[in-house]
């Protein structure tokens, strides 16, 4: 039972446009969702973060939207760049019950030049 | 501040041996938790230790094990290995745990089971 999930394996998106990296999530105690990057030979790295209290968080390129009747969220990146081709991961987690981070499959952004 | 680091970072075994693997969390942070990386799936949560103490554990069968030391380093056991063993193996630190803390994580250990 998959209770995080990135439906689109891959992503390719010419350089300077938008990429929209979308989420999925079953669990409805979730409330906190978290954006990790990483880089082949690399441990994951924290980009962005979500609390269920907003529906939006931005830091400077990166953009997360939570929509929480549709159990959905997505992260925008603008302007796309190469050094942002990564596989990304959407996590989601209940802060207050302790709850390890339930992560997706990832999706390979490949931004081309 | 150094990050997470972890030994060794690729490791080949047969199946039917044991392994242990390193995680040295980043200085003054007492979780530690362990994930495992497979193709096509997403990381899955092994287990998280604090203070030296197992506080939480996924569903993973019981060869895989761990402890965490006083220095809050921590190592992970997989006994009798077996083929679909073979994954990125990755640790993340935090002060505190589980939550909205953010989750340092390391490089990984690569094991191939063969």
């Amino acid at each position: 039972d998959q209770q995080v999930k990135q439906n689109s394996p891959s992503l390719s998106v010419q350089e300077g446009r938008i990429s929209i990296l979308n989420c999925d999530y079953t669990n409805s105690m979730f409330d906190y969702f978290l954006w990790y990057k990483k880089y082949p030979a690399e441990g994951p790295t924290f980009l962005i973060s979500i609390s269920s209290i907003k529906d939006k968080n931005e830091d400077g390129r990166f953009t997360v939207f939570l929509n929480k009747s549709a159990k959905h969220l997505s992260l925008h990146i603008v302007p796309s760049q190469p050094g942002d081709s990564a596989v990304y991961f959407c996590a989601a987690t209940r802060p207050s019950g302790n709850t390890p981070l339930v992560f997706g499959k990832g999706t390979r952004l490949s931004v081309i030049a | 501040k150094a990050g997470v680091t972890q030994t060794p970072r690729y490791l080949i075994k047969t199946r039917g041996q044991q392994v242990t693997l390193s995680c040295s969390p980043i200085s003054g942070h007492r979780s530690v938790s362990w994930y495992q990386q497979t193709p096509g799936q997403g990381l899955q949560f092994l287990f998280e230790y604090f203070s030296e103490t197992q506080r939480n554990k996924g569903n993973f069968p019981g060869r895989f094990s761990g402890r965490q030391f006083s220095n809050s380093r921590s190592e992970m056991n997989v006994s009798t290995l077996e083929l679909g063993d073979s994954a990125l193996y990755l640790c993340a630190s935090s002060f505190m745990g589980l939550g909205q803390e953010t989750q340092y994580f390391g490089p990984g250990t690569r094991l191939l089971v063969l």
